[in-house]
């Protein structure tokens, strides 16, 4: 078990460019999901996959965003046309087949995007 | 809807004192609760969780925590803290509506250490 994994830890960006985030969950864990942290903020819930299916997204995550789990194993969050706004700490959880909230979810060390 | 609230944001206590950081959240039914630390820098470190049964839940690194049901909360605790507890905690409830078990979280409690 070598714990969730998340790349690159560090992005920095000029406003409009598009970025793109990897998370490797903790293998054999069928649960994923990205959160969104903000400087003194705990984090929000942006989208949730079991397996390959994206089953829940967030009013947080605007077109511009998307998500993918191809396979059911890694997943990708991208962002187009960055702004300001979406700098913050980007987290990913992965979690075993378990009763929906009652799953313990494991945490990546996230990824923090600075858009100047 | 759900929501958890952290009324302390900065707490600061001396080494080997005792420690209490609060959580209060609203939810209709018995909720899934869970504390987790972190680290500057760093992803979320699970400490505890409440699902159901003894309301007194132990976890990792010598915290506990009590679920309220009366008073709709799930205070953490630790009886004697270490330099090394400074970090950032966050109560979370789990249990939602959407069957997802997204996580709501508090705003967080940034916990100074004085040696």
């Amino acid at each position: 078990d070598t714990g969730v994994s998340q790349d690159p830890r560090h992005k920095i960006t000029k406003r409009g460019q598009n970025v793109t985030f990897r998370c490797d969950p903790i293998s054999e864990h069928n649960r994923l999901y990205w959160y969104r942290q903000t400087l003194g903020q705990g984090p929000e819930f942006l989208t949730y996959f079991q397996n390959e299916a994206q089953l829940e997204k967030s009013r947080l995550l605007s077109d511009r965003f998307s998500a993918e789990r191809p396979k059911g194993s890694f997943s990708t969050l991208e962002i187009q046309r960055t702004e300001q706004g979406d700098s913050a700490m980007y987290l990913c959880a992965s979690s075993p087949r378990d009763l929906p909230g009652r799953d313990t979810q494991y945490f990546g060390p996230g990824t923090r995007l600075t858009v100047l | 809807a759900q929501s958890v609230t952290q009324p302390d944001i900065h707490i600061t206590v001396s080494e080997g004192a005792s420690l209490e950081l609060r959580c209060n959240y609203s939810y209709g039914a018995t909720p899934y609760l869970f504390w987790y630390v972190q680290s500057p820098g760093q992803g979320l470190q699970l400490l505890l969780k409440y699902f159901s049964g003894d309301t007194l839940v132990q976890g990792i690194k010598g915290f506990e925590a009590e679920f309220k049901r009366s008073q709709s909360s799930f205070n953490l605790r630790k009886p004697s803290v270490h330099w090394s507890d400074a970090a950032e905690y966050f109560c979370a409830v789990g249990r939602g509506s959407s069957n997802t078990g997204k996580l709501i979280f508090g705003q967080g409690t940034t916990l100074q250490v004085k040696p």
